[in-house]
């Protein structure tokens, strides 16, 4: 089954507002991640949020981890349209040895 | 940081031919690499994973003698496709992890390569 399911699948948004997306996950995890990914580009890492952290700050993300739901939230604030890419939630799960599974992806969409 | 240099980063090759992918670690030692492959608009999928000086594990469903992996040094590690045919068209994207225990143990991830198969 897949691991990281994000919602919503694609995101419209103004510059300026905040974008929230989310992921779902089925087993335990050490670590969750957030990556960003420009179209036909590499991944880039954004943010790693260990599995006995709640909440996680970095610049204008934000992210939640809820273990008890298996589901995490990546908040982009003050949005600006070279924010637009898509996001991946990716679940490194206990015992797998950095062996991550993606999932889906959010693509994000900022409107100048 | 730790970079991960993939090249080529895209190739164009006729049906029947093989085309090797490259991922080299340029400033750290990567005791795994992993390989992904990615179609239009959908995630990350794991191919294989790459352990300097043994074999390949790969997921199921993944062909081994199709894509045949080489992890011959701890900062190089090859994809090739064996046989390239238009449906192993896609985005195939390494990553590397630094040796268990320093401060580099975590993962990177190469720029990516957009095989196209005519």
């Amino acid at each position: 089954s897949q691991q990281g399911e994000e919602d919503p699948q694609a995101l419209s948004i103004q510059e300026g507002e905040n974008a929230t997306m989310n992921c779902s996950y089925k087993t335990s995890i050490n670590n969750l991640q957030w990556y960003r990914q420009n179209s036909g580009r590499g991944l880039v890492h954004l943010i790693l949020i260990r599995s006995n952290e709640r909440e996680k700050h970095s610049g204008r993300l934000r992210v939640t981890l809820d273990t008890s739901k298996k589901s995490s939230s990546l908040l982009i604030t003050a949005s600006r349209a070279a924010d637009t890419a898509s996001y991946f939630c990716a679940t490194d799960a206990a015992g797998s040895n950095y062996k991550l599974t993606f999932g889906k992806g959010t693509l994000l969409t900022v409107n100048p | 940081g730790a970079v991960v240099s993939q090249h080529p980063s895209w190739v164009i090759c006729k049906s029947g031919t093989s085309v090797k992918i490259e991922c080299r670690s340029l400033d750290f030692q990567a005791t795994t690499m992993f390989w992904y492959r990615q179609f239009p608009k959908q995630s990350l999928m794991l191919m294989a994973t790459s352990n300097e000086g043994s074999k390949a594990t790969y997921e199921q469903g993944v062909e081994k003698d199709k894509f045949l992996i080489n992890h011959a040094s701890l900062t190089l590690s090859t994809l090739t496709v064996t046989s390239a045919h238009p449906e192993d068209s896609s985005f195939y994207i390494c990553s590397a992890r630094g040796v268990p225990g320093t401060a580099i143990e975590k993962l990177f991830f190469g720029s990516g390569t957009q095989l196209s198969v005519l």
